[in-house]
């Protein structure tokens, strides 16, 4: 079956504990992207990747990393967590030039 | 720069009636897609329906069809016979060619009661 897989799907944490929330797909798309979702603002691309060993920074990237080591991959690092990155995180995937996205089922965080 | 616009935060809609979700867009590339995606309770994101731009008819499936105006730049959703598993967060979305990136709209949220 072709799925984005995140985990966990939902941490509860502390400041300034790094964590890593993972993603992987099964369809070897090249393309990859983070997404955070908060009231009232849609969701917001954080960082996208186009294939392995290359990623670029989206539109609200500020305290967060990402690494593309192997194709079907893209981890999700917050170094520092702090409570503005509290929120319910995507992971999607799709091939090049092609639509629509393929989303994971999302990941909630809370950071105390 | 690109931006997404949903002016109605939130909708309700009668069972078996119709409803219309309204979105509008801005961007300067010829070649992109637009989207609906729903958002239920379970919190996935469900591709509604998809329309390429260099397309003049309108994208339809099942229920679901869309009003794409490419030069009012407005693409709106039509859901008929309304379900009450139909409740949920819909977003708009644009994506151009070249980028791949999605730029969502800040949602409406729907309610159909029976």
């Amino acid at each position: 079956e072709a799925q984005v897989t995140q985990n966990p799907r939902y941490l509860i944490t502390v400041t300034g504990k790094k964590l890593t929330v993972t993603c992987s797909q099964n369809m070897n798309h090249e393309y990859m992207s983070w997404y955070r979702q908060d009231p009232g603002l849609g969701l917001r691309q954080i960082y996208y990747s186009m294939n392995v060993e290359v990623t670029d920074k989206g539109d609200v990237p500020e305290g967060y990393k990402v690494s593309r080591k192997e194709k079907r991959n893209f981890p999700l690092i917050l170094e520092s967590p702090s409570p503005n990155q509290t929120s319910l995180y995507f992971c999607a995937s799709s091939d090049r030039g092609s639509q629509p996205q393929h989303f994971g089922d999302g990941t909630r965080l809370s950071i105390l | 720069a690109q931006t997404v616009t949903q002016s109605q935060p939130e909708m309700s809609v009668q069972e078996a009636e119709t409803v219309t979700l309204s979105c509008t867009y801005d961007t300067s590339e010829n070649n992109y897609y637009l989207f609906w995606y729903k958002q239920p309770p379970s919190r996935q994101m469900i591709l509604v329906i998809r329309q390429e731009a260099y397309k003049q008819q309108n994208a339809t499936e099942n229920r679901f069809s869309v009003n794409f105006q490419k030069a009012a730049k407005s693409f709106s959703l039509k859901i008929s016979d309304s379900q009450l598993g139909d409740t949920a967060m819909y977003f708009c979305a644009l994506s151009n060619y070249n980028t791949d990136k999605l730029i969502f709209g800040t949602g409406t949220r729907l309610q159909v009661f029976p």
